[in-house]
C-alpha cells in the first residue's frame, strides 16, 4: 500500500524567510510525484510533476526535488500570496489512482 | 475560460435521499475524477474515468455511483446517502500525455455535502 507522509502540518514563516516543506513516500515503484497548491475554499492547483530521483523542478518561488525516498518544496523569500496548504502525491506504476498526502499549511506573515 | 464547473456548490439533505453531483470540464480533456476530502484523512479518490463509457473505482467507491456519457460531463450520484458521505466532494479533470500524467489535474471549486 502507497504512503505518502507530509511535514510539518503548518508552518508559520515571516516575508522573506526560506523554508522546506517534507513529502516521505513508500511506494512500489514511482511513476509520479505530484505537488499541488490549495487556497482556502478552493480546489487543489497543480504545480509540479517529478519522475525520478535527482530530478528537480523551479516555478517563481517555489522549487520541487525528490530521492528515492522523499521530495521537497523549497521556498525562497516566500512573500504573503503563497500562504496555501501545500498537497504531495504519488501514483504507483501500474495504478492510475493517486494517493495523496495531509499537506502542508504554510503561513507568511508580511 | 478553461475550467471545471461543479454544481451545487453547497448541499444539505437527509439521509436517504438521492441525489447527483455535476461536473463539467470545457477543456476536452480524456481523464475525469472525483475525489473526496475529510480533514485528517486529506484527498481520497472515489470514482475516476478515462474517456467515454470507461468508469473504473478509486479508494473509496462504496455508496457512490459515475456515468460517462458525454467527453465533457461527469456527475456523481448518491443513490441513498448516509451521514459517513459528509464531505467535500472535487472533480478534476485532465489531458494526459503519458501514462504519469493523469495526475496532472485541474480540479473543480468543489462542492461541500452535508448529510443529516
Amino acid at each position: 500500500e502507497d504512503q505518502v507522509t507530509q511535514s510539518p502540518e503548518a508552518l508559520r514563516l515571516q516575508e522573506g524567510e526560506s523554508s522546506s516543506l517534507n513529502c516521505s513516500y513508500t511506494v512500489s515503484g514511482l511513476r509520479g510525484l505530484f505537488w499541488y497548491r490549495q487556497d482556502p475554499g478552493k480546489g487543489p492547483e497543480f504545480l509540479f510533476t517529478l519522475y525520478s530521483a535527482g530530478e528537480e523542478k523551479e516555478k517563481e518561488r517555489l522549487k520541487a526535488t525528490l530521492t528515492k525516498k522523499e521530495s521537497f518544496l523549497h521556498i525562497t523569500a516566500p512573500k504573503p500570496e503563497d500562504s496555501a496548504t501545500y498537497l504531495c502525491a504519488v501514483q504507483s506504476g501500474g495504478s492510475y489512482i493517486p494517493t495523496f498526502g495531509r499537506g502542508t499549511s504554510l503561513i507568511v506573515h508580511p | 475560460e478553461a475550467q471545471v464547473t461543479q454544481n451545487p456548490r453547497y448541499l444539505i439533505t437527509v439521509t436517504g435521499k438521492k441525489l447527483t453531483v455535476t461536473c463539467s470540464q470545457n477543456m476536452n480533456h480524456e481523464y475525469m475524477s472525483w475525489y473526496r476530502q475529510d480533514p485528517g484523512l486529506g484527498l481520497r479518490q472515489i470514482y475516476y474515468s478515462m474517456n467515454v463509457e470507461v468508469t473504473d473505482k478509486g479508494d473509496v467507491p462504496e455508496g457512490y455511483k459515475v456515468s460517462r456519457k458525454e467527453k465533457r460531463n461527469f456527475p456523481l450520484i448518491l443513490e441513498s446517502p448516509s451521514p459517513n458521505q459528509t464531505s467535500l466532494y472535487f472533480c478534476a479533470s485532465s489531458f494526459p500525455s503519458g501514462v504519469s500524467s493523469y495526475n496532472e489535474q485541474f480540479f473543480g471549486p468543489g462542492t461541500r455535502l452535508t448529510v443529516l
